[in-house]
């Protein structure tokens, strides 16, 4: 049972533009939620989180929303630059873990097309 | 600058070889986990540990164990290495709950 899904394998979008990647997510015990983004050959590199208490957190273009009635959870990117060209994750995580160990989606591929 | 340094990129091992993962930290974090990256699969939790000695199982433990004696350095071992093993092994480390992961660069393992 996968408890992350990013439903989206690919998408493209203009520079400029509004790019949205959604992911959501089964388990209700889940209370903090993460962005990762990965280069090809390279590790993910943490973006932004928000935890269940919030329903939105911004950083600079990087805006996260939280439904959690939905169990559905947002990245926005404006503007989209092609910099911004790679595969994001999304995680979850939930208090009563050691660790605070986090559950993966299988990733989105965003490609900003200039 | 923060680092999770994986000890190599790239390594070939043939099946049946006993195969050891390294990965050094130098942020003094008490968690470090280990990933495997798959295509369309995700990244699936193998292994983690949350103090020095301490390690618990993740979703995808079957033919791996860890071993972390000091807080710096968690070590994933392949006890027999096989094909389906063949993966992109990530290491991360976290200093506590509500922290998003450093990565390492990853170790691409390929087992013929």
């Amino acid at each position: 049972d996968q408890q992350v899904k990013q439903n989206s394998p690919s998408l493209s979008v203009q520079e400029g533009r509004i790019s949205i990647l959604n992911c959501d997510y089964t388990n209700s015990m889940f209370d903090y939620f993460l962005w990762y983004k990965k280069y090809p050959a390279e590790g993910p590199t943490f973006l932004i989180s928000i935890s269940s208490i919030k329903d939105k957190n911004e950083d600079g273009r990087f805006t996260v929303f939280l439904n959690k009635s939905a169990k559905h959870l947002s990245l926005h990117i404006v503007p989209s630059q092609p910099g911004d060209s790679a595969v994001y994750f999304c995680a979850a995580s939930a208090r009563n873990t050691n660790a605070g160990k986090s559950t993966f989606g299988d990733g989105t591929t965003l490609t900003v097309k200039p | 600058d923060v680092k999770v340094t994986q000890s190599s990129r790239y390594l070939v091992k043939r099946t049946g070889e006993k195969v050891f993962l390294e990965c050094v930290q130098d942020m003094d974090h008490e968690n470090m986990f280990w990933y495997r990256q798959d295509p369309g699969l995700g990244l699936r939790l193998i292994y983690f540990s949350y103090d020095v000695k301490m390690k618990e199982k993740g979703d995808i433990p079957e033919g791996y164990s860890v071993s972390r004696e000091k807080k710096e350095r968690f070590s994933l071992i392949l006890e027999s290495a096989s094909t389906n093993q063949t993966s992109m092994y990530l290491c991360a480390s976290s200093p506590g709950q509500n922290y998003g992961y450093t990565f390492g660069s990853g170790t691409r393992l390929t087992v013929v």
